[in-house]
C-alpha cells in the first residue's frame, strides 16, 4: 500500500459525459502528479500540482482540468468523453524535491462507451 | 527533452535464471532514473531509483541496477528469476529540475517467468 488513494477504482460512463477522479496523496507529500495510461499511448504525464499550485503540464487535453485543494487532495475532471479516452488515471505524490520518488495510487479505470 | 528506450517489450526467462531488463535513457541534464514494477491490475511500486553517488542501486525484492553514464543506460538485473516476479516493469527518467519535475517512461518490459 503506498499511501494514496484514488477514487473511484472503477467508472463506466458514455461518450459525451464528464467525470470527476479523485486523489489523496500519502500524508505529508506536497506534490500531487496526474499520469494516463493506454494501450496505445503508454504512461503519460498530464499535470502536477505542487501544494495548490499548477507546476507542469503534460499531455493534458483541453477538455481535462485539474486542481488541487488546501487539504492537498487533488480531482481530475475529465469533460466530452471520447470513447479514446478509455484509459487507466494514475494519480501520483511525492514531498517535495524531486529527486523523491513517486508514490503511486491503483488508479482509477475509466470506460467510455 | 528526456526520453526512455526500454529494448524489449517482453522478455522470458526461467524460474532461477538472471533477469535483464534494458534501459537506455536521454537528457540534457544529469538525469534521475527509476525503475518500477506494475502487477496486474495495480498501482506501480518502485523497486529503485539512482539520484547521485553509488552508481549500483540496490531495490526491492533482489533486483539491483547499475547506472553508467557513457552508455546512457539503467539496466535492471536480478540473479534468479522467481514466478512472483512476473510482471510489467517500467523505466522512467526525472529532469531533477526542483518541485515542477515529472516522470518520463519508458514503454515498459513485460517479464514472464516459466519453470
Amino acid at each position: 500500500d503506498s499511501g494514496v488513494t484514488q477514487t473511484p477504482k472503477h467508472l463506466i460512463t458514455a461518450t459525451g459525459q464528464r467525470v470527476t477522479l479523485r486523489c489523496s496523496p500519502r500524508s505529508g507529500d506536497l506534490s500531487v502528479y496526474w499520469y494516463q495510461q493506454s494501450l496505445d499511448q503508454g504512461l503519460q504525464f498530464l499535470i502536477h500540482y505542487y501544494n495548490g499550485e499548477e507546476r507542469a503540464k503534460g499531455n493534458i487535453l483541453e477538455r481535462f482540468s485539474a486542481q488541487q485543494f488546501p487539504d492537498l487532495h487533488s480531482e481530475l475532471n475529465l469533460s466530452s468523453l471520447e470513447l479514446g479516452d478509455s484509459a487507466l488515471y494514475f494519480c501520483a505524490s511525492s514531498y517535495e524535491s524531486s529527486y523523491n520518488e513517486q508514490f503511486f495510487g491503483p488508479g482509477t479505470r475509466l470506460t467510455v462507451l | 527533452a528526456q526520453s526512455v528506450t526500454q529494448l524489449g517489450s517482453h522478455v522470458s526467462v526461467s524460474e532461477g535464471a538472471l533477469v535483464l531488463l534494458r534501459c537506455n535513457y536521454s537528457s540534457s541534464v544529469p538525469p534521475y532514473l527509476f525503475w518500477y514494477v506494475q502487477y496486474p491490475n495495480q498501482g506501480l511500486q518502485l523497486l529503485l531509483k539512482y539520484t547521485t553517488g553509488a552508481t549500483l542501486v540496490k531495490g526491492i525484492n533482489g533486483f539491483e541496477a547499475e547506472f553508467k553514464k557513457s552508455e546512457t543506460s539503467f539496466h535492471l538485473t536480478k540473479p534468479s528469476a522467481h514466478m512472483s516476479d512476473a510482471a510489467e516493469y517500467f523505466c522512467a527518467v526525472s529532469d531533477g529540475s526542483g518541485t515542477a519535475s515529472k516522470l518520463t517512461f519508458g514503454t515498459g518490459t513485460r517479464l514472464q517467468v516459466t519453470l
